[in-house]
């Protein structure tokens, strides 16, 4: 089974920090993505990664950043944490190569106060 | 930019009715996607369309892909209790690496 793993279920940061969410999957998939959930919006498209090193903004990329130095690992940074920022965090992965199946990592809850 | 809308928002049954969730997008999609989450826990994939005009189907869920591939539809026949979640469609945007989520359309499924 391909498993998505982030690094924590919840978190507590205040104003101003720097926030470091980290992602690893386990299936040598080639596509990364970090989402965020809130209620009534869906999952709205933070981030994606096709390959090593390479990043593409996705829909709602002001106040983040990600790095991907490894296949496995795909890491989203915020930069100056914000109250605005609180939400779901899902980290996805997918094959490539056409393959668009999606697999989801088990979500970070983070509070901003 | 490409959108992806889904509806209804909200939808409320007794356990045996059915249950259709809709979706459209503002552009023509290169494949659907459509993914369950339950309460508490993260989108899992359900199935993915390809062709224009393609139904699957899957017990009691039914599938649809339009025939201009902007449009899709899921439908559960005689809901049970273990359908309740959030059903999202999504699609990946023709020539891309981009696949847009849905807002999701969230079951309630009375006993």
């Amino acid at each position: 089974d391909v498993k998505v793993t982030q690094s924590s279920r919840y978190l507590v940061k205040r104003t101003g920090e720097k926030v470091f969410l980290e992602c690893v999957q386990d299936m040598d998939h080639e596509n990364m993505f970090w989402y965020r959930q809130d209620p009534g919006l869906g999952l709205r498209l933070i981030y994606f990664s096709y390959d090593v090193k390479m990043k593409e903004k996705g829909d709602i990329p002001e106040g983040y950043s990600v790095s991907r130095e490894k296949k496995e690992r795909f890491s989203l940074i915020l930069e100056s944490a914000s109250t605005n920022q609180t939400s779901m965090y899902l980290c996805a992965s997918s094959l490539g190569q056409g393959i668009t199946e999606a697999f989801f990592g088990q979500g970070t809850r983070l509070t901003v106060v | 930019g490409q959108q992806v809308m889904q509806i209804p928002q909200y939808q409320h049954v007794q356990e045996g009715e059915d249950f259709t969730t809709y979706c459209n997008s503002s552009t023509t999609l290169s494949n659907i996607q459509w993914y369950k989450q339950r309460p508490g826990g993260h989108p899992v994939f359900l199935i993915q369309l390809v062709k224009s005009g393609e139904v699957k189907k899957q017990k009691r869920l039914t599938f649809q892909f339009g025939e201009a591939k902007k449009n899709s539809s899921l439908h559960i026949t005689a809901t049970q209790t273990t359908d309740v979640g959030t059903y999202f469609c999504a699609g990946l945007n023709t020539g891309g690496f981009k696949t847009i989520f849905g807002a999701g359309t969230r079951l309630f499924v009375k006993a």
